[in-house]
């Protein structure tokens, strides 16, 4: 089965700072890989996904990730953090089951705080 | 559109107590799913259906039923709550389709068990 590893609860990075939120995955096959974000009291919203092609995807709100296969990551980045990009963000992976069936497995999420 | 409803919003139970979370889509989306979001355990999958009269179990499906007999509703059945399911519940849909396809969340249902 698939499954995604993010290793950091809570990531703290000063605004301005560049930031990144780790994320591994274990897949067999090619993965589908997405990143969901979020903020108090909310559902999650959609930040980007990577299917396949270029190893650096953009998405909402300025964020990116870059795509590792050798290293079987999928960190999230975005070169200067706001204040207002502090929440909680979900890796989450696609696990293909059997007789064409598939499910979605998220990680532990990791609270990213923007210090002004 | 008003995407993806849930209600109630919040919730407390008796333990032994039964209810139905309600989930409900507007965009004619195949794929739904229920999750349950605790302190330091993530998004943890529940059930989820790849369309009408289709279900299948995810991680943590003890203590849960569920039903879709239209595209647009896909209700949460807790038969006989306990202290262990209280929990804030999300449920998800998107297109079923061959790659990656975009879940959308509900707003939550904060269920609490006494």
């Amino acid at each position: 089965a698939q499954s995604v590893a993010q290793p950091e609860d809570q990531v703290n990075v000063a605004e301005g700072n560049p930031l990144t939120v780790k994320c591994t995955y274990s897949v067999s096959g090619n993965p589908y890989l997405f990143w969901y974000v979020q903020y108090p009291n909310r559902g999650l919203q959609f930040l980007l996904k990577y299917i396949t092609g270029d190893n650096l995807v953009k998405g909402s709100y300025g964020f990116e990730a870059e795509f590792n296969k050798s290293q079987t990551s999928f960190h999230l980045k975005k070169p200067s953090a706001l204040v207002s990009d502090s929440a909680l963000y979900f890796c989450a992976v696609r696990d293909e089951g059997t007789s064409g069936t598939y499910k979605y497995i998220f990680g532990t999420g990791t609270r990213l705080k923007v210090l002004a | 559109n008003a995407g993806v409803t849930q209600t109630p919003k919040f919730q407390v139970l008796k333990t032994g107590q039964s209810m139905t979370l309600q989930c409900a889509q507007d965009m004619n989306h195949e794929y739904m799913s229920w999750y349950r979001q605790d302190p330091g355990m993530g998004l943890r999958l529940i059930h989820y259906s790849v369309g009408a009269g289709i279900t299948d179990q995810g991680e943590v499906p003890n203590g849960y039923n569920v039903s879709r007999s239209t595209t647009e509703d896909f209700p949460l059945r807790l038969l006989s709550a306990a202290p262990s399911q209280t929990s804030v519940y999300f449920c998800a849909s998107s297109y079923s389709g061959q790659g990656g396809e975009t879940q959308y969340f509900g707003p939550g249902t904060r269920l609490l068990v006494l």
